[in-house]
């Protein structure tokens, strides 16, 4: 069965303090993997996808990576903005389902400043 | 441009009741999708609709069902609801329904059933 676990499920941090999220997957078939940011009340709102191993992406403070079993969310130098619940996300092949996610619980960030 | 929007916002309903909820998807986005998120949880895939038929269903029971109309906005009912329904409703919207495309979803539908 698919799975996506995530690690640690709470951090906290003071402004500034580097740190990684972590999101380890068993998955047949990866098509993509997904990160999201979710503030409270609100909806995910899109971060990156990262689609083969040793793939990169980085937008601001935040930088992810893929291998072939799990993905890290690097955070460098975070600011209380970037406080919220980080989820990732596995897509694969589901039949006609092309959209369908599955998601771990999330790491719900707090950086203090 | 406005993103994914879907209404109501926040809706309380009695057990047993049937309730709707509507999704408008970004404009030129022909995939619309619907996921539950329980508080605590990640969201859990219940429908994806694309071009008004359904491409696939999550493990949720009949109760829940979906349809997509010809300007590719959607809605997902449940009937009977129980108190375990209770729960974020989110759409999600993406341009077509194949691999590499990225996947925008609203801010979601809060729903208490009591």
């Amino acid at each position: 069965e698919d799975q996506v676990t995530q690690s640690p499920e709470a951090l906290r941090l003071q402004e500034g303090e580097s740190s990684s999220l972590n999101c380890s997957y068993t998955v047949s078939g990866l098509r993509g993997l997904f990160w999201y940011r979710q503030d409270p009340g609100k909806g995910p709102e899109f971060l990156f996808t990262l689609y083969s191993a040793g793939e990169e992406k980085e937008k601001e403070r935040l930088k992810a990576t893929l291998t072939k079993k799990e993905s890290f969310l690097h955070i460098t130098a975070p600011k209380p903005e970037d406080s919220a619940t980080y989820l990732c996300a596995v897509q694969a092949s589901y039949g006609g389902a092309t959209n369908k996610l599955i998601f771990g619980t999330g790491t719900l960030l707090a950086v203090q400043p | 441009d406005a993103g994914v929007t879907q209404s109501p916002t926040h809706l309380i309903k009695t057990r047993g009741q049937q309730v709707t909820l509507r999704c408008s998807p970004i404009s030129g986005h022909k995939s619309v999708s619907w996921y539950q998120q329980v508080l605590g949880q990640g969201p859990q895939f219940i429908f994806q609709y694309y071009e008004k038929e359904e491409r696939g269903r999550g493990n949720f029971p009949d109760r829940f069902s979906a349809r997509q109309f010809p300007n590719y906005s959607s809605e997902l009912n449940v009937n009977a609801l129980l108190l375990g329904d209770s729960a974020l409703y989110l759409c999600a919207s993406s341009p077509l329904a194949g691999f590499g495309n990225t996947i925008y979803f609203g801010e979601g539908s809060w729903l208490t059933v009591v």
